[in-house]
């Protein structure tokens, strides 16, 4: 089955810096990969997704990146701001497949 | 809409004492799953369904059993509640593995 593996576990920058948080999955058959942000007593929201036909998907402030070859794909954050600090899990999956998620990753952004 | 609905929000239990926590969901999902997330960890999955009538086990299935008798339903059971069973439980649901999954807000579960 499909094993998500997710860097770093924590991540500390300065408000308004870059953060680059990744991931590489295992199931070359995967195609579908979602990014939940999850803040602290929340519930997890998905914020981006890119399916395996696309290479690369922006939304503002946020990027998702795939590498298909290598089996890995990232979440880029840019001009970070302290509402950004929480807990962002990767995720992938195909077809009817279950979503496995990544083991998250804390982002603290300090003023 | 109201997406997907948990109840209870928070519950408090004694060992060994049984609970059944409900999952709604009102977007004709067709897959649904439980979670259970400890501090600082993960989302571990506990068990999943992939339509009305049927479930599967996930990652971490030991101690708890869920029945979808209804589409729009997912209960997740404890039999006999143990301290180790003490989380945040969260059901999704979405249209199938490679799509988008939506999260309820978490049943907030003690047991001394």
């Amino acid at each position: 089955g499909e094993n998500v593996e997710q860097h770093p576990s924590t991540l500390s920058v300065q408000e308004g810096d870059s953060a680059v948080i990744k991931c590489t999955y295992s199931d070359s058959a995967s195609n579908y990969f979602p990014w939940y942000k999850q803040e602290l007593g929340k519930r997890p929201q998905l914020i981006i997704d890119i399916r395996s036909n696309v290479g690369e998907k922006k939304d503002q402030r946020i990027a998702v990146t795939l590498n298909k070859t290598a089996k890995h794909f990232s979440l880029h954050i840019t001009e970070t701001q302290p509402e950004d600090s929480a807990v962002y899990f990767c995720a992938a999956s195909h077809g009817f497949q279950k979503l496995v998620f990544g083991t998250g990753t804390r982002l603290l952004v300090s003023p | 809409n109201a997406g997907v609905t948990q109840t209870p929000k928070f519950r408090v239990l004694k060992t060994g004492q049984s609970m059944t926590l409900l999952c709604a969901q009102d977007m004709n999902h067709e897959y649904m799953y439980w979670y259970r997330q400890d501090p600082g960890m993960g989302l571990r999955l506990i068990h999943y369904s992939v339509g009305e009538g049927t479930t599967a086990k996930g990652e971490v299935p030991d101690g708890y059993n869920v029945s979808r008798l209804k589409k729009q339903n997912f209960l997740l059971g404890l039999e006999s509640a143990a301290p180790s069973q003490t989380s945040v439980y969260f059901c999704a649901s979405g249209w199938q593995g490679d799509q988008p999954q939506h999260f309820g807000d978490g049943t907030r579960l003690s047991i001394l």
